[in-house]
C-alpha cells in the first residue's frame, strides 16, 4: 500500500537557520506530491506540489524536490522565520488510486526562535 | 479564491447530543472529505465522497454518518456524542486526481 514517513518532531530552530524536513514515500506508480501547513488552530494550507520525477515546488522560500531514485521528498527553506512555526505534512496522491486519496504523514512541529 | 467553509470554528456539546457539522465548498468538486485530528494520531479519514448521495467508510467511521444532498455541502452526524469524540475536525474537498485538497479552517469539538 501507499505510506509516508515523515521526520519525527519537533524541530526546534533559532530564526534565519536552514530548514529540512524529510519525507520519504512508499507508493506503486508514480505518485503526486505534496506538502502541506498547519498553523495553531488552523486547517491545513496547500504549500507546495511536485507532480512528476525531479519537479521542485516551491513557494513562501520553502522549496522540495520530487526524487523518484530516493522516493523522497524533503522540504528545505534556507532561512526560517518566527512565523514559519506550525505542522508541517507531507502527503501523496497515487494517480491510478480508484479513490484519488491523499496519504498523510505523520506532520512534523516546527518551532523556530527569535 | 476557492475556499472550503466550516460552519463552525468551535463546538461544545452534551455527551448523547445529535450533532451536525457542516461543510460547503464553492469550487464545484467532486470529491469531499472528513478527517479527524488528534495530537500523536495524525489526520484520520472519517468518511468521504465522490458524488451527489454518494458515501465512503473511511478508516474510523464508527458513530459517525455523512449527508451529501449536493454537490457543494458535506455533512458530518455524530449521532449520539461521546467524550471519545471530542476532537478537531477537518473539512476538505478536490477534483479527482493530480490535485490536492482544499481545507477548512476546521471545528474544534468537545463534547462534555
Amino acid at each position: 500500500g501507499n505510506s509516508v514517513t515523515q521526520m519525527e518532531g519537533p524541530v526546534t530552530l533559532s530564526e534565519e537557520a536552514f530548514l529540512t524536513i524529510n519525507c520519504t514515500y512508499t507508493a506503486t506508480g508514480y505518485p503526486s506530491l505534496f506538502w502541506y501547513v498547519q498553523y495553531p488552530g488552523e486547517g491545513l494550507q496547500l504549500l507546495l506540489k511536485a507532480t512528476k520525477a525531479d519537479d521542485k515546488g516551491s513557494n513562501k522560500g520553502f522549496e522540495a524536490t520530487y526524487r523518484k531514485e530516493t522516493t523522497s521528498f524533503h522540504l528545505e527553506k534556507g532561512s526560517v522565520q518566527v512565523s514559519d512555526s506550525a505542522v508541517y505534512f507531507c502527503a501523496l496522491r497515487p494517480l491510478n488510486n480508484a479513490g484519488n486519496m491523499l496519504t498523510f504523514g505523520g506532520g512534523t512541529r516546527l518551532m523556530v526562535k527569535p | 479564491d476557492v475556499k472550503v467553509t466550516q460552519s463552525s470554528r468551535y463546538l461544545v456539546k452534551r455527551t448523547g447530543e445529535k450533532v451536525f457539522l457542516e461543510c460547503v465548498q464553492d469550487m464545484d468538486h467532486e470529491n469531499m472529505f472528513w478527517y479527524r485530528q488528534d495530537p500523536g494520531l495524525g489526520l484520520r479519514l472519517i468518511y468521504f465522497s465522490y458524488d451527489v448521495k454518494m458515501k465512503e467508510k473511511g478508516d474510523i467511521p464508527e458513530g459517525y454518518s455523512v449527508s451529501r444532498e449536493k454537490k457543494e455541502r458535506f455533512s458530518l452526524i455524530l449521532e449520539s456524542a461521546s467524550t471519545n469524540q471530542t476532537s478537531m475536525y477537518l473539512c476538505a474537498s478536490s477534483l479527482p486526481i493530480n490535485y490536492g485538497y482544499t481545507f477548512g479552517s476546521g471545528t474544534r469539538l468537545t463534547v462534555v
